[in-house]
């Protein structure tokens, strides 16, 4: 089993709406939960990261924690075509450890 | 602001031989570290170096090797080139804290380099 396990897709959505991705893990020493976005041919960018659990919220994207159910979701209000994406999470046990990513989730917003 | 910078982007090798890829970061960070994308494992982190010495390590074997100099540039190194090499691999540095710690949930990634082994 995988450390951090995420559905591949493709998802695949109309322009507008509201777009849940998930991934869970089975170390519980994880406390740094981060989302990546990549697009093709290009490198991954940081969208937002979180501490332990709860939730955080960057316009129009709002990563949540459970620690207690070990599950990370990333959701995505009002998608765009430009949205469209492979989405990875990622995650670290201290600031300074090294980063487990997720496989990814491929993502694609149709106009 | 310079992003991340590797070279080159895209190298073709034979199996056998071996291949130095080049990570320039961005200006003041001083972590880099070095992943392995492919489609079926996904991002796989190889190793991590900050002021010139390996902070953290991977699971891959001997034939991946790294190293980091006094301006932070790193290179990997793969030597012994299997089929299974082929990959996108990418670089990512991290700017270090006052407290000496390395926030490596703000990393940026580069381009990659594509490397595909015949």
């Amino acid at each position: 089993q995988k450390e951090v396990e995420q559905d591949p897709g493709p998802l695949s959505v109309p322009e507008g709406a509201i777009v849940s991705l998930n991934c869970t893990y089975s170390n519980s020493a994880f406390q740094y939960f981060m989302w990546y976005r990549q697009y093709s041919r290009k490198g991954p960018e940081l969208l937002m990261y979180t501490y332990s659990s709860g939730n955080k919220e960057d316009g129009r994207f709002t990563a949540q924690v459970d620690k207690s159910s070990k599950y990370i979701s990333l959701f995505i209000r009002d998608s765009q075509p430009s949205d469209s994406a492979t989405y990875l999470c990622a995650m670290m046990k201290t600031s300074y450890d090294k980063v487990i990513f997720g496989p990814g989730t491929s993502l694609s917003v149709i106009p | 602001k310079a992003g991340v910078t590797q070279t080159p982007r895209y190298l073709i090798k034979t199996r056998g031989q071996q291949v130095t890829l080049s990570c320039s970061p961005i200006s003041g960070h001083r972590s880099v570290s070095w992943y392995q994308q492919t489609p079926g494992q996904g991002l796989q982190f190889l190793f991590e170096y900050f002021s010139e010495t390996q902070r953290n390590k991977g699971n891959f074997p001997g034939r991946f090797s790294g190293r980091q100099f006094s301006n932070s540039r790193s290179e990997m190194n793969v030597s012994t080139l299997e089929l299974g090499d082929s990959a996108l691999y990418l670089c990512a540095s991290s700017l270090e804290t006052g407290q000496g710690s390395i926030m490596n949930t703000e990393a940026f990634f580069g381009q990659g380099t594509r490397l595909t082994v015949v």
